[in-house]
Parts: C-alpha cells; sequence; structure tokens
C-alpha cells in the first residue's frame, strides 16, 4: 500500500543552522505533497506544500524540494530559531478534484533548536 | 485563513460511555472531511473520510461500529465513538479541505484528547 518514509525521527540543532527532514514516498501517483509542523497538544499547522508540477518552493526561511523521478521531497529550514522547535510531518496525497485527497503522512520528526 | 474547529478538546469518561466528537469548518464548506487517530509519539492515522450526505469511508482494521462517523451538513462532521474502553483512549483529530479544484490544504482542527478511565 502507500507508504511515506520519513527521516530522522529526531533532530537537534543550534539556533541559527539549517535544518533539513527527508521523506520518500511509494506511490508514484502521489502528486501533492504538504509539510505540518505539530506543537504538543495541538494539531498539525499547514506550513509549506508543493505540488507534482513544481520541483521547489520557497516561503522565507522555508523550502521545500520534490524530486519526482526519485520520489523524493524535503524540508529546509535555514535560520532555525527555538520557537520552530516541535514535531514536523511530511505527507503525500493524490488529489481529486474538487474532492480532499487523503493524506498519507511519515512518521514524524522531533526538531529541538538550541538557543 | 480557514479554521477548523473541534470540539471538546478533552475528555474524560468512564469505560462503556459513547462519546460524540464534533468537528466544524468555520469559514468553507467542506464535502469530505477525515479523521485521525494519533498515539503518543507516534504519526496521524486515518481512521475514515467522511462525506456529506453519503456513508463514510473507513480505512483497514478500523471498526465502523465502533466508530460512528455522520457528516450531516456542508461544515460539520461527528465521530461518535461507541461503547468506549480504555484502549480507545487517543488523541483524535479531524481535518478539513475546501471545495474547490484542486491545490486546496487539508486543514486541521486542534485534536480532542480521548481518556477512558
Amino acid at each position: 500500500g502507500e507508504n511515506v518514509e520519513q527521516h530522522p525521527s529526531t533532530l537537534s540543532v543550534q539556533e541559527g543552522d539549517s535544518a533539513v527532514i527527508k521523506c520518500t514516498y511509494s506511490d508514484s501517483a502521489s502528486n501533492y505533497f504538504p509539510w505540518y509542523k505539530q506543537e504538543l497538544g495541538k494539531g498539525p499547522q499547514l506550513i509549506i506544500d508543493i505540488r507534482s508540477n513544481v520541483g521547489e518552493k520557497k516561503d522565507q526561511r522555508i523550502a521545500v524540494t520534490l524530486n519526482k523521478t526519485a520520489k523524493h521531497f524535503s524540508l529546509h529550514i535555514t535560520e532555525t530559531q527555538p520557537e520552530d522547535s516541535a514535531v514536523y510531518f511530511c505527507a503525500a496525497s493524490k488529489e481529486i478534484y474538487n474532492q480532499g485527497g487523503k493524506l498519507i503522512f511519515g512518521q514524524g520528526t522531533e526538531l529541538s533548536v538550541k538557543p | 485563513g480557514a479554521v477548523v474547529s473541534q470540539h471538546p478538546s478533552r475528555v474524560i469518561c468512564k469505560s462503556g460511555t459513547s462519546v460524540k466528537i464534533e468537528c466544524r469548518s468555520l469559514d468553507f464548506q467542506a464535502t469530505t472531511m477525515f479523521w485521525y487517530r494519533q498515539f503518543p509519539k507516534q504519526s496521524l492515522m486515518l481512521m475514515a473520510t467522511s462525506n456529506e450526505g453519503s456513508k463514510a469511508t473507513y480505512e483497514q482494521g478500523v471498526e465502523k461500529d465502533k466508530f460512528l462517523i455522520n457528516h450531516a451538513s456542508l461544515t460539520l462532521s461527528t465521530l461518535t465513538v461507541t461503547s468506549a474502553h480504555p484502549e480507545d483512549s487517543s488523541f483524535y483529530i479531524c481535518s478539513a479541505s475546501r471545495d474547490r479544484g484542486l491545490g486546496q490544504p487539508q486543514h486541521f482542527g486542534d485534536g480532542t484528547r480521548l481518556s477512558i478511565l
């Protein structure tokens, strides 16, 4: 079945450094790849997403890259800050027009940014 | 921006009780909503897809009679955990996206922490 692998499971960086989280998906028909940030006791919050017709997308300190051939996508956070500390999830989906496609989530990465 | 509201945020109840959780899209219509379950330190596992006006689609291994889903309007889906037992204790989260073409992200509620004693 559909599967999304996410690495690493934990990541600790110094404030100001960059953080990279990588995901691999199994279903080549997946066409939508969101990233979510989840803080303790809260629901996931969308931070950036990318569709399969785009190779890279950037929003301030956050960027996502997609390699469709290798079925890899990655999240890049630059100039990390303590408030970036949270659990990050990647996900893959096959979107259907006018309907939400179900998300298959990776296992999550617990990011810790040390001051 | 899009907001999904989930209620209640926390429930503590005795074994055998049925518990209803509500998920509302506050500023958009959502034909489809999703229900997830999350155990501590783990990822989100899709339980079912809730479809307005029709039966929910359950993922493999999820008991339909245990987890009743009703999507009565374009802004409200409910999940009822029937005859809950301690093993049903978990964090339940819903999500919804706008019914408009492609590229509509799923927005999540803040979850319901269910504790069965």
